[in-house]
């Protein structure tokens, strides 16, 4: 596949164990903001998203958390698995009512068996 | 990945020569997206559509162009092919205003090489 994960920061987290994953976004102004999953050769999936009026989303097995005041996102794996080991990338709504999202550079999580 | 659908799937060119992306929805969405993925700079936006012959500049529009001529295809040119569009290229949908849901469905990707 494409090797998009060059260059980029890398989190190992053992089979079982809970994976957290950063994000630091600029534009105090963004509302919207979505985790994706880059598998390698596959384009990005949406996993979770989160508007501004909330600190905390929950999906299945995972969560986002947003701090405003730090303007600091996070995404957290409940028991890692081997299928979870991707890129993950944040991206935020920078304009209200805009369409357009800007993506950060994306976080290499692997899962050791 | 369901309903959008990337052409070709690899490339390989020649500088100098021009090249036509596809890409191919089948949701009826209004957004459409051109986005190049290169390792240090995530992805970066080259043009957008927001509706037939409605389409604008994103970051690293240079060098490129795009076309939308029904709401189901969005095509990305390049007119004279450089080493550096060497790159793996995403299209991506989003819905409709008024929906909930902003987020985008990508395009596998179709990954360019211009030697």
């Amino acid at each position: 596949g494409e090797s998009v994960g060059l260059h980029l920061p890398t989190l190992s987290v053992q089979e079982g164990d809970n994976s957290i994953i950063n994000c630091a976004y600029s534009n105090s102004a963004s509302d919207y903001f979505i985790w994706y999953k880059q598998e390698s050769g596959k384009g990005p999936q949406f996993i979770i998203d989160i508007r501004s009026n909330m600190d905390k989303r929950q999906g299945q097995r995972v969560t986002v958390l947003l701090n405003k005041t730090v303007k600091h996102l996070s995404l957290q794996i409940a028991a890692t698995q081997p299928g979870d080991s991707a890129v993950y990338f944040c991206a935020e709504n920078r304009r209200a009512g805009s369409y357009q999202l800007t993506f950060g550079k994306g976080t290499k999580l692997s899962v050791i068996p | 990945d369901a309903g959008i659908t990337q052409s070709p799937r690899h490339k390989v060119t020649e500088t100098g020569t021009p090249v036509t992306l596809r890409c191919h929805q089948t949701e009826n969405h209004r957004y459409m997206y051109w986005y190049r993925q290169d390792p240090g700079h995530g992805l970066r936006l080259i043009h957008y559509s927001y509706g037939v012959k409605d389409t604008d500049k994103g970051e690293v529009s240079d060098g490129y162009s795009v076309s939308r001529s029904k709401t189901e295809d969005f095509l990305l040119t390049l007119e004279s092919a450089t080493s550096s569009q060497t790159s793996v290229y995403f299209c991506a949908i989003s819905e409709s205003p008024g929906h909930a849901l902003y987020g985008y469905t990508f395009g596998s990707g179709t990954r360019l090489t211009v030697v």
